[in-house]
């Protein structure tokens, strides 16, 4: 089983529609819970950072973590051309200085004008 | 905002040349890492670099690979010998805290091995 699960995509919806994205998880241990944005041929950009369970909210976009079900969300609401790209989810523990992020594979979002 | 840069954008070397590609790191972060992107692909670990040494390396970062921090500012990645499998986007991150804090990434290096 793989530590950190994401659906590929990809994902079509029109402009102004609601996106909700997801990750699901196998450690328990995780703590820490990034959502990213990577434009083609671009490095990943932040988006969302949490810590723990709850939601947060950044303008447009909510991550939403249930550690009880070890699930983690990314909403997009008014979705806009401009947020066609491929949706990362990484996570970590928060100990040691090593390897400890652990990333998805991404969702393939495209948003139709 | 402060932000990761890797020099050179891109990249192209013929297959058994060495290549360094160089990254300045976030001013203030104590941690900085090595990625990988086959085209297409998902994105993947090489090696972590805190206190001037090597914290995890994973089996991708073979003899073929090193890094350096040469000064204060920079932190490079050299790969000898360069194969065509190596062609990939190569993206230096840095953090402040390490795994509890978040990881940032530059825009990366495009390496083509021909």
């Amino acid at each position: 089983q793989k530590e950190v699960e994401q659906d590929p995509g990809p994902l079509s919806v029109p402009e102004g529609a609601i996106v909700s994205l997801n990750c699901t998880y196998s450690n328990s241990a995780f703590q820490y819970f990034m959502w990213y944005r990577q434009y083609s041929r671009k490095g990943p950009e932040l988006l969302m950072y949490t810590y723990s369970s709850g939601n947060k909210e950044d303008g447009r976009f909510t991550a939403q973590v249930d550690k009880s079900s070890k699930y983690i969300s990314l909403f997009i609401r008014d979705s806009q051309p401009s947020d066609s790209a491929t949706y990362l989810c990484a996570m970590s523990v928060g100990s040691g200085t090593g390897n400890q992020f652990y990333f998805g594979t991404g969702t393939s979002l495209t948003v139709i004008p | 905002e402060p932000e990761v840069t890797q020099t050179p954008s891109h990249q192209v070397t013929q297959m058994g040349q060495e290549v360094i590609l160089r990254c300045v790191p976030i001013s203030n972060h104590l941690y900085f890492y090595w990625y990988r992107q086959i085209l297409g692909q998902k994105v993947e670990f090489l090696v972590s670099f805190y206190n001037n040494e090597i914290s995890e390396k994973s089996e991708i970062f073979d003899d073929q690979f090193s890094v350096e921090r040469p000064d204060g500012s920079n932190f490079t990645l050299k790969i000898r010998s360069t194969k065509l499998e190596d062609s990939a986007m190569y993206f230096c991150a840095s953090s402040e805290l390490g795994t509890s804090s978040p990881l940032h990434f530059g825009n990366g290096t495009r390496l083509t091995v021909t």
